[in-house]
């Protein structure tokens, strides 16, 4: 199994453009989220969903978008780029038994710089 | 939002235990707390996961009082490749386990 895959695993992006980082897991999770980690600091929620269909705001929202149309998927889109979005984007999967998120598995990371 | 504290930075050698405690005084009663690793460049890696006493695997224990307002992660024997940041984390304080929030961390730096 490869588990969690993100692509690309670094971008340079130039302030007003727009790209979309891929995000794919394996493992038939039904819950992925999005995080973005500024240098030095913990990780930030952008986007969970809990199934396909299903999307939900996380802490840092502002300036993304995502869409769930499988089970697998999870995309991450930046519509106009700017400098303060210049982060690494981590993507993760988890499962959930009862009522406890089982562990979440997390992608190696996007790189991206805006400039 | 259910918010952890746990301390910036820790120091140690080779061989010691190493306990770092983590508050979270608005856990939700159905919370569970978690602790992830992390190494530079890499994805957080789960470690532990425990919803009350104590819970053990190969790797660390996890002691959490009867109140559940703290957690502590205890690492036997570190040696250098344990060097990396340590989150806990619970849910968003409302009962919405949905969402899961890293705190700061602890960055835990392994002498020899």
């Amino acid at each position: 199994n490869a588990g969690v895959t993100q692509t690309p695993k670094f971008r340079i992006l130039k302030i007003g453009q727009s790209m979309t980082l891929q995000c794919t897991q394996d493992m038939n999770h039904n819950y992925m989220y999005w995080y973005r980690q500024d240098p030095g600091m913990g990780l930030k929620l952008i986007y969970y969903s809990v199934g396909a269909g299903i999307t939900d705001k996380g802490e840092v929202p502002n300036g993304y978008n995502v869409s769930r149309s499988t089970t697998e998927d999870f995309p991450l889109r930046l519509e106009l780029a700017a400098p303060s979005q210049t982060s690494v984007y981590f993507c993760a999967s988890s499962q959930r038994f009862r009522e406890m998120n089982t562990e979440a598995f997390f992608g190696q990371g996007t790189r991206l710089t805006v400039v | 939002l259910a918010k952890t504290t746990q301390p910036i930075s820790m120091d140690s050698y080779e061989g010691q235990e190493v306990n770092i405690t983590c508050s979270h005084n608005n856990i939700a009663t159905n919370d569970y707390i978690t602790w992830y690793q992390q190494f530079p460049s890499q994805g957080p890696r789960f470690i532990i996961q425990g919803y009350k006493t104590k819970v053990t695997n190969e790797v660390a224990s996890l002691f959490i009082p009867a109140d559940r307002k703290s957690s502590t992660l205890s690492l036997p024997r570190v040696s250098l490749s344990d060097t990396a940041v340590y989150y806990c984390l619970v849910g968003d304080g409302m009962g919405n386990f949905n969402k899961f929030y890293f705190g700061s961390g602890t960055k835990l730096n392994v002498k020899p």
